[in-house]
């Protein structure tokens, strides 16, 4: 069975870091391209990014270019999302899938003063 | 980033048949077809459709149907059921912006 847990959320100042993992198992992590997907309170989900399956590839929506990093360790089964210069429009749950078929529960940010 | 285009809520009677749309271009569902998905509140979302053809997966009632017409795709649910009641999102890759664009969410609800 294919689990994703994300982890790392919380509480940070407009302007701070924060650093997101998701911990894959019950497939072949390095197989497969990884999403990360988030949604504003009360809002749409609105997708932030992906990777390829050997971390050489990714892509980023606009609004987080230059502030988000995608990466991957496929011999720790993880994906992560470094977030830098956060805003306060950057507060949602974020959400690692796998082919949009896989979710993880999801990880709370909350980017307030 | 434009997003794709789908109607904010559509509500429909018990075991009626609510049809969902989604309208792109052709640089993402003309092209690369849509992914639509279900959110319940409070949960993560569940793939319903992945690019026009792969679905729904195990799991996933056959009363739910995906199709397409240029660049609008349709979600169709038939014999509507109180547990259908949720949020359906479409999306699609869009090769010019080389990222997933989303629809702004359809609200079915079951009368």
């Amino acid at each position: 069975e294919v689990h994703l847990v994300e982890s790392g959320g919380g509480l940070v100042q407009p302007g701070g870091s924060l650093r997101l993992s998701c911990e894959a198992s019950g497939f072949t992590f390095s197989s497969h391209w990884m999403d990360w997907v988030r949604q504003a309170p009360g809002k749409g989900l609105e997708w932030v990014g992906n990777i390829n399956r050997d971390g050489s590839v990714k892509h980023y929506v606009d609004s987080v270019k230059g502030r988000f990093t995608i990466s991957r360790d496929n011999a720790k089964n993880s994906l992560y999302l470094q977030m830098n210069s956060l805003r306060v429009e950057d507060t949602a749950v974020y959400y690692c899938a796998r082919d949009y078929g896989d979710w993880g529960q999801g990880a709370l940010v909350t980017v307030s003063s | 980033q434009a997003g794709l285009t789908q109607p904010p809520s559509v509500s429909k009677g018990l075991r009626q048949t609510a049809t969902l749309t989604c309208t792109g271009n052709s640089n993402n569902v003309g092209t690369e077809g849509a992914t639509w998905l279900q959110q319940h509140q409070g949960h993560p979302p569940k793939l319903l459709f992945y690019r026009d053809i792969y679905g729904p997966p195990s799991g996933i009632s056959e009363r739910f149907s995906a199709s397409r017409s240029g660049n609008t795709a349709s979600l169709t649910i038939t014999g509507l059921q109180p547990e259908d009641e949720a949020d359906y999102y479409c999306s699609a890759w869009d090769s010019s912006l080389s990222a997933w664009v989303f629809g702004g969410g359809t609200k079915v609800t079951v009368l």
